[in-house]
């Protein structure tokens, strides 16, 4: 059974990069049809979708964060990654990976991590 | 503020009946998107529950139902169980954005 595990860095300073890995296990990330996700949710709120990944490398990004998101995939380690910099408090927030598909979005989720943005 | 407007909370006893209203616009639902809708129960990650605005995943009760008309979308849970108190959102896509979006999210509260 397919499982996504985030890992990477808990606490982060204002102006600095974040950065976060999401590896899959109980199956391939080059499976064909597949995107695979990064989603957001500060606390107390909302989720919202951060870009996604297939694993030819095309990316798509949520327009308000495109500045400064970068989603990368390593096929080799079956694993895809966030990078999103210059951050602020805004930035903390409970970040999932996702995988998703035509017509059935975002199956399978990892647990999330929490990242916070302070000095 | 979310693309797609949720009621923040709704309530029932249990066995009864509920609803949820996602609400978009002509870029997102009314542009025939498909709405998808998600359960979170606290402190964990969100469960797709419905796909494709009325199917659901193997495994889910058909207690939940959902449905799409012009604009918005809905949730149904039939015969409210103390276990369906969790926050729902619903998902969809929006060409003006060209990205996914969710809706701002609903608790639910069994009394």
């Amino acid at each position: 059974q397919l499982q996504l595990q985030e890992s990477g860095s808990g606490l982060v300073k204002p102006s600095q990069t974040l950065s976060l890995t999401c590896a899959v296990s109980g199956g391939s990330l080059s499976s064909g049809g597949y995107s695979w996700s990064w989603i957001r949710q500060p606390p107390g709120k909302g989720l919202e979708w951060i870009g996604n990944i297939y694993h030819s490398g095309t990316t798509n990004y949520n327009s308000s964060l495109k500045s400064r998101v970068t989603i990368s995939v390593d096929k080799s380690k079956n694993q895809f990654s966030l990078k999103l910099s210059s951050v602020t408090a805004a930035d903390t927030a409970v970040y999932y990976c996702a995988r998703d598909s035509p017509g059935i979005p975002f199956d399978i989720w990892g647990q999330g991590t929490m990242v916070t943005v302070s000095s | 503020q979310s693309v797609l407007a949720q009621p923040p909370s709704v309530s029932g006893a249990p066995g009864q009946r509920v609803t949820i209203s996602c609400t978009g616009s002509s870029s997102n639902i009314g542009a025939d998107y498909d709405v998808h809708w998600y359960q979170q129960l606290p402190g964990t990650a969100p469960k797709l529950l419905i796909f494709g605005n009325t199917n659901r995943p193997s495994g889910v009760p058909d207690r939940f139902s959902g449905s799409k008309s012009g604009t918005s979308a809905s949730l149904a849970i039939t015969g409210l169980q103390a276990e369906d108190e969790a926050d729902y959102y619903c998902q969809s896509y929006d060409s003006s954005l060209t990205g996914f979006v969710f809706g701002s999210g609903t608790q639910v509260t069994v009394l």
